[in-house]
């Protein structure tokens, strides 16, 4: 099946520090990548969708300043954490999309101290 | 506004019985749902999906049964096994579009 990774898959970061998350489609084109947080005890929250050449769509009440995504080929999209605080601190997952449906990353734990 | 609801936030299930997790929508529009589970610390991974079109869709020792008039669907796992133990989400989509709107998940707990 399709694979997503996901780079790092764990980071540690100081307050005020910038983060970059990689998502990659490892054997397929992904021309719509979308970027998720999860809160505890809830669902993935939907951040933004990106489309590769052209700019993110960002979800309502998502800072894109602070979220900066860049989708720069069909196989990979970076979310850049700006000024990270700790309630920055979470998992953030990508997905890549193919025909028929997503095939999700493994996720990046991302604690800003 | 919750769109996608799964109102169990957890399960537990003796191994080798029928686990059966549900999921309540709101929107009549969507018309396209998939399962996904997930481990700790873990992406969720895509599990089996339905398209309106149908009332039930199996693969495997999953199925997922779909019923529109109730605005409902949910996954039966036949016979569960420990393995199965994960965060289970369901989500809705609007076909073509693939922007999903995930319930909130619930935990299944296989008991050996």
């Amino acid at each position: 099946g399709a694979v997503v990774s996901q780079h790092p898959s764990w980071v540690i970061c100081k307050s005020g520090t910038s983060v970059k998350i990689e998502c990659r489609s490892l054997d397929f084109q992904a021309t719509t990548m979308f970027w998720y947080r999860q809160f505890p005890k809830q669902s993935l929250m939907l951040m933004a969708t990106s489309n590769e050449g052209s700019k993110a769509t960002y979800e309502q009440g998502v800072e894109k300043d602070k979220f900066l995504i860049n989708h720069a080929s069909l196989t990979l999209s970076t979310l850049t954490v700006t000024s990270a605080h700790p309630e920055d601190s979470s998992f953030y997952i990508c997905s890549a999309e193919t025909e028929d449906t997503q095939y999700f990353g493994p996720g990046t734990r991302l604690t800003v101290l | 506004d919750q769109q996608v609801k799964q109102n169990s936030p957890s399960l537990s299930v003796q191994e080798g019985r029928i686990s059966i997790l549900n999921c309540d929508y709101t929107n009549s529009m969507f018309d396209y749902f998939l399962w996904y589970k997930k481990y700790p610390a873990e992406g969720p991974t895509f599990l089996i999906s339905i398209s309106s079109i149908k009332d039930k869709n199996e693969d495997g020792r999953f199925t997922v049964f779909l019923n529109k008039s109730a605005k409902h669907l949910s996954l039966h796992i036949v016979p569960s096994q420990p393995g199965d133990s994960a965060v289970y989400f369901c989500a809705a989509a609007f076909s073509g579009t693939y922007k999903y709107i995930f319930g909130t998940g619930t935990r299944l707990k296989v008991l050996a």
